[in-house]
């Protein structure tokens, strides 16, 4: 069966630190990626997305992620966090395969960023 | 435009009682999938609409568990006999397609019914 692995369960930085969270699932077929962020309070919304073509990809308020398929993983990252940065992410899988877009989802990881 | 809307925003109900949670996809989009969020963990996909039909139910936890879906509109979750263990947060999502692939779909979710059973 599918499964999503984020390491970091609680991560705490400083502004303006680097940030780095991991992500890797199990599947051997194509997968479509995504990295979701829910901020205090709101939706989940999603961050950023791969498909296909150039395994890094941007998406919003400055993050990025590189698929790294013989790594199964897809790490989210950022250069230089910020106070409003501060919320939970999800990292999810779509197998391509698939017959339904079903997204298998990482278990989640809570992000402080102190000022 | 409106997004995904979801009712009650929260429910508390007693150990033994049905409860019916509701969903709101976005206008046009055809896709409708339910989720659950336990305490400290990840979603976890229960089940997935095409239209009003069901193609994938496999994430149902059990028979107490149904879903239905009225045209490509409101979709509701129904928990019979609801058990401690039921307790989460149901989310609802809508996409404008469902099937996987390069159909460069995205899924739109709304705020979640907290449910709490005592």
């Amino acid at each position: 069966a599918q499964s999503v692995s984020q390491h970091n369960h609680h991560v705490i930085l400083s502004e303006a630190a680097s940030l780095e969270l991991g992500c890797n699932y199990s599947y051997g077929g194509t997968v479509n990626l995504f990295w979701y962020v829910q901020y205090p309070g709101q939706h989940l919304q999603l961050l950023l997305k791969y498909f296909s073509g150039d395994p890094l990809v941007k998406g919003i308020k400055g993050f990025e992620a590189e698929f790294i398929k013989s790594k199964f993983s897809f790490n989210l990252r950022k250069p230089s966090v910020q106070w409003s940065d501060t919320a939970e992410y999800f990292c999810a899988v779509n197998a391509y395969s698939s017959n339904t877009g079903k997204l298998i989802f990482g278990q989640g990881t809570t992000l402080q960023v102190k000022p | 435009g409106a997004g995904v809307s979801q009712s009650p925003s929260n429910k508390v109900t007693e150990k033994g009682k049905d409860v019916e949670l509701r969903c709101d996809p976005i206008s046009g989009h055809t896709a409708l999938y339910w989720y659950r969020q336990r305490l400290g963990q990840g979603l976890e996909f229960l089940i997935y609409f095409q239209g009003n039909s069901a193609p994938d139910k496999s994430g149902l936890p059990s028979d107490r568990f149904s879903a239905e879906r009225t045209g490509e509109s409101v979709s509701t979750l129904t928990i019979q006999r609801t058990q401690q263990e039921d307790s989460a947060v149901y989310l609802c999502a809508s996409s404008l397609v469902g099937t996987g692939g390069l159909s460069g779909y995205e899924q739109y979710f709304g705020p979640g019914t907290r449910l709490t059973v005592t």
